[in-house]
């Protein structure tokens, strides 16, 4: 079975604090993304990595930055997180081809007090 | 532009009835792939089906199919046989070819609320 994990269910954290979300997926998966969900705008992509090191931004990637050192993981980081940054954050994986489906980790909800 | 549409914030449905979920999609590109995904209240996004633009049939899967107009750039989803464990919100995605392949655009999704 594929596995996506994220590091953490739910998080809190204040205004201007630097945000770490990791994800690792066990299926060796070249490719990795980052959406954000939000009531009524349904996913959208922050970032994407289709290989180690590399990195492509998405539709919003402003106020975000990512890192792919390995094959399995992806972080996502908040610079300096602010309240508009509040949301749950998905990370998913799959391998090239328009045929394969994304596998979607359980999303972290974070909160920016 | 908007890629994946799904006009239908909200819907209801009775058990064992079916629902059909609309989504409509613009691309000029003849290679694509479309997905519909489950969200329930944990918050897990679970892949339902598949469509192919080449493909001929629609596709099924057990009480999941998905009917494509290519004409018309629709793919809805239809669930028959409502259970109340498919109350959840549910996203229809596009797939493109070219380097951006590996992207998926979403729809805002549709919430379905199955009442016994």
């Amino acid at each position: 079975d594929v596995k996506v994990t994220q590091s953490s269910r739910y998080l809190v954290k204040r205004t201007g604090e630097k945000v770490f979300l990791e994800c690792v997926q066990d299926m060796d998966h070249e490719n990795m993304f980052w959406y954000r969900q939000d009531p009524g705008l349904g996913l959208r992509l922050i970032y994407f990595s289709y290989d180690v090191k590399m990195k492509e931004k998405g539709d919003i990637p402003e106020g975000y930055s990512v890192s792919r050192e390995k094959k399995e993981r992806f972080s996502l980081i908040l610079e300096s997180a602010s309240t508009n940054q509040t949301s749950m954050y998905l990370c998913a994986s799959t391998f090239g081809g328009i045929y394969n489906e994304q596998f979607f980790g359980p999303g972290t909800r974070l909160t920016v007090l | 532009a908007q890629k994946i549409t799904q006009t239908q914030p909200g819907m209801f449905v009775q058990e064992k009835e079916a629902v059909t979920l609309d989504c409509t999609y613009d691309t000029s590109d003849p290679s694509y792939g479309l997905f519909w995904y489950k969200q329930p209240s944990s918050g897990e996004m679970i892949f339902l089906i598949y469509q192919g633009s080449y493909d001929q049939q629609n596709a099924t899967e057990g009480r999941y199919s998905l009917n494509f107009q290519k004409a018309r750039k629709s793919a809805n989803l239809v669930i028959s046989a409502s259970q109340l464990g498919d109350s959840a919100m549910y996203f229809c995605a596009m797939r493109e070819g070219g380097f951006d392949g590996n992207k998926l655009s979403f729809g805002a999704g549709t919430t379905v609320t199955v009442r016994a």
